[in-house]
């Protein structure tokens, strides 16, 4: 059974400490991605990766970075948390970026609390 | 960048009933997909549909897709209480190689 793991449900940070949010991959996808979701706006990309050390912005990377050392593996990083950041955090990853066969699995979700 | 915009924002119906959710969306697409997501968890794909196709069925699910209008709808026939999710819909844009840009979602409840 194909998996996307999150290396928590719920977290509790506060303001100011750096934060890192952990996802791995079991299906040998070179596509993976971190979005945000918060009501009423939907599922937000904040960035993805195509392949081992590369990174592209989505449309809301400002205060977050990324890592993706290893193909199985993608962090996000909160370099100073804020209470803005107070929101659901999901992982995907994908075989293909685009064109047939591109559906993404997800994650279950961190849910992340900036106090 | 949104460009998926789903219809209604919320449905509420009773079991049983045929649920209809629309998607429109601004570009031309090489896919259009749909996904549910129970409360608080991830994103279940549910169905992919080409942009050369136009109706795709799996079990109770039947999707549509109008590339002239740029629209799609998804249908849940005979609903349960289990399909008591919010269902989304993402389209792969056909500008080049960048990701799906999902919608905001419809929130269905189905009463028992």
């Amino acid at each position: 059974d194909v998996k996307v793991t999150q290396s928590s449900r719920y977290l509790v940070k506060r303001t100011g400490e750096k934060v890192f949010l952990e996802c791995v991959q079991d299906m040998d996808h070179e596509n993976m991605f971190w979005y945000r979701q918060d009501p009423g706006l939907g599922l937000r990309l904040i960035y993805f990766s195509y392949d081992v050390k590369m990174k592209e912005k989505g449309d809301i990377p400002e205060g977050y970075s990324v890592s993706r050392e290893k193909k199985e593996r993608f962090s996000l990083i909160l370099e100073s948390a804020s209470t803005n950041q107070t929101s659901m955090y999901l992982c995907a990853s994908s075989a293909l970026l685009a064109g047939d066969n591109n559906e993404q699995f997800f994650g279950p979700g961190t849910r992340l609390t900036v106090l | 960048s949104q460009q998926g915009e789903e219809d209604p924002q919320a449905l509420s119906i009773q079991e049983g009933e045929n649920a209809t959710m629309n998607c429109s969306y601004k570009t031309s697409i090489n896919n259009l997909q749909w996904y549910r997501q129970n409360s608080g968890r991830g994103l279940v794909h549910l169905i992919l549909i080409r942009s050369n196709e136009r109706e795709k069925h799996s079990g109770r699910l039947r999707v549509t897709l109008d590339t002239s209008k740029k629209s799609s709808s998804l249908l849940i026939t005979a609903s349960r209480a289990a399909d008591t999710a919010s269902y989304f819909c993402a389209t792969d844009p056909h500008s080049g190689n960048t990701p799906l840009v999902f919608g905001k979602g419809t929130r269905l409840s189905v009463i028992a």
